[in-house]
């Protein structure tokens, strides 16, 4: 059980050039979050899944897409980089009503020169 | 619109106390409420988790209380030692449950 997992780690993109983060979860959790972190800032939340097919924005979505085809991955999409978008950015999952614990994945480090 | 508040923002104690950190949420109908630890440079990891019909819930030299109808929740950590040093998170459903609202953090410091 590899919980929720990122990728890349770290990455370096230009002012202008797209990328793709990559999360997945194997514990079949209906909720899946972005969340970015600037330097000694708290979390914001970029967007949000409760399922397959179903997204929403979050508070700071502008810049950013997402998608969600399946249950397990929640790829984000970054179009047209900006400084603005240094941060590192998690993803994490959690489970219906119950027992419903969040899960973290590991974070992707971007820095945009 | 949930708020979420914890005092103090930063703690810095001697290796050996006792310390509780605190968490206040501005509307009590929450599901449950999360702990979590940041460590510099790295993700969250989930401490406890305690349900709405709880009022307890222990980990270790971890427990949490939940005082709903106050809004209040407390971290207590017994027996503080340096790799207790992180930022430490509340987090409770808010949004009709589908998002989370974290937050502000304290960050601790346990000096050996």
């Amino acid at each position: 059980n590899a919980g929720v997992t990122q990728t890349p780690k770290f990455r370096i993109l230009k002012i202008g050039q797209s990328m793709t983060l990559q999360c997945a979860q194997d514990m079949n959790h209906n909720y899946m979050y972005w969340y970015r972190q600037d330097p000694g800032m708290g979390l914001k939340l970029i967007y949000y899944s409760v399922g397959a097919g179903i997204t929403d924005k979050g508070e700071v979505p502008n810049g950013y897409n997402v998608s969600r085809s399946t249950t397990e991955y929640f790829p984000l999409r970054l179009e047209l980089a900006a400084p603005s978008q240094t941060s590192v950015y998690f993803c994490a999952s959690r489970g219906l009503a119950g027992i419903n614990e969040q899960f973290f994945g590991p974070g992707t480090r971007l820095t945009v020169l | 619109k949930q708020e979420v508040t914890q005092i103090p923002a930063a703690l810095s104690v001697p290796e050996g106390e006792n310390l509780v950190l605190n968490c206040s949420f501005t509307d009590s109908a929450i599901y449950n409420l999360q702990w979590f630890r940041q460590d510099p440079g790295k993700g969250l990891t989930s401490l406890l988790l305690i349900q709405s019909s709880q009022r307890e819930q222990t980990s270790g030299r971890l427990n949490a209380s939940l005082d709903k109808s106050s809004g209040r929740s407390t971290l207590y950590i017994a027996a503080s030692q340096p790799g207790d040093s992180a930022t430490y998170l509340c987090a409770v459903p808010s949004g009709g449950y589908q998002k989370v609202t974290f937050g502000t953090g304290t960050k601790l410091q346990v000096i050996p």
